[in-house]
């Protein structure tokens, strides 16, 4: 079952803006990690932020993880074309490995 | 991370017959899952597949409709079996690497007519 909802759906930038999504989730988890998905193919892995991290970077992006609020959000700074894609975070509750979905936000970078 | 495989990338296939899914990792895996992909959907996981044990199916799959097999640590198989329409979807299966992070095979695009 989906745990994860994100917001917004949809989201489009110009090339070299900044573009920030939000995942939030219901209960306790151990990890959450952040996919990205080009055009109905495969995820690529992205990042994994774990329950005791806040913040995590790589590249040009950066995730932070909120457990009281329960949510977590990915920043990808000085969009690029290549980053127009749409990108799900999932997270994995206490005790159980398998992965809840979010809905996904779908990037639009303009050039 | 680990490399992960799929075939077929995509099938069109008619009503009532049946498709058969590899999925082929380049390393020995305890854990690997099939996920199904609905038209703009997000990711719904079907079952967990253990070397040397039946797969563990979520709520609403079943044996019959998707049977699994995991004959050793580096591949699965999972068959989509009396397909409708509704079947229509991307198939994906993935894998737990050591450090928990999951990787995901590039999909089979499963078009049924």
């Amino acid at each position: 079952s989906q745990q994860g909802e994100e917001d917004p759906q949809a989201l489009s930038i110009q090339e070299g803006e900044n573009a920030t999504m939000n995942c939030s989730y219901k209960t306790s988890i151990n990890n959450l990690q952040w996919y990205r998905q080009n055009s109905g193919r495969g995820l690529v892995h992205l990042i994994l932020i774990r329950s005791n991290e806040r913040e995590k970077h790589s590249g040009r992006l950066r995730v932070t993880l909120d457990t009281s609020k329960k949510s977590s959000s990915l920043l990808i700074t000085a969009s690029r074309a290549a980053d127009t894609a749409s990108y799900f975070c999932a997270t994995d509750e206490e005790n159980d490995y398998k992965l809840s979905f979010g809905a996904g936000t779908t990037v639009t970078v303009r050039a | 991370s680990a490399v992960i495989s799929q075939k077929p990338s995509r099938d069109i296939c008619q009503r009532g017959t049946s498709l058969t899914i590899q999925c082929q990792v380049d390393s020995q895996v305890t854990m690997m899952f099939w996920y199904r992909q609905q038209p703009g959907q997000s990711l719904t996981l079907i079952a967990t597949a253990n070397q040397g044990s039946e797969a563990t199916y979520e709520s609403g799959f079943v044996i019959d409709k998707f049977p699994i097999s995991r004959p050793n640590l580096t591949f699965s198989t999972l068959t989509v079996s009396n397909m409708s329409p509704e079947d229509s979807s991307i198939y994906l299966c993935s894998v737990e690497a050591e450090n928990y992070e999951q990787y995901f095979g590039p999909g089979t695009r499963l078009t049924v007519t």
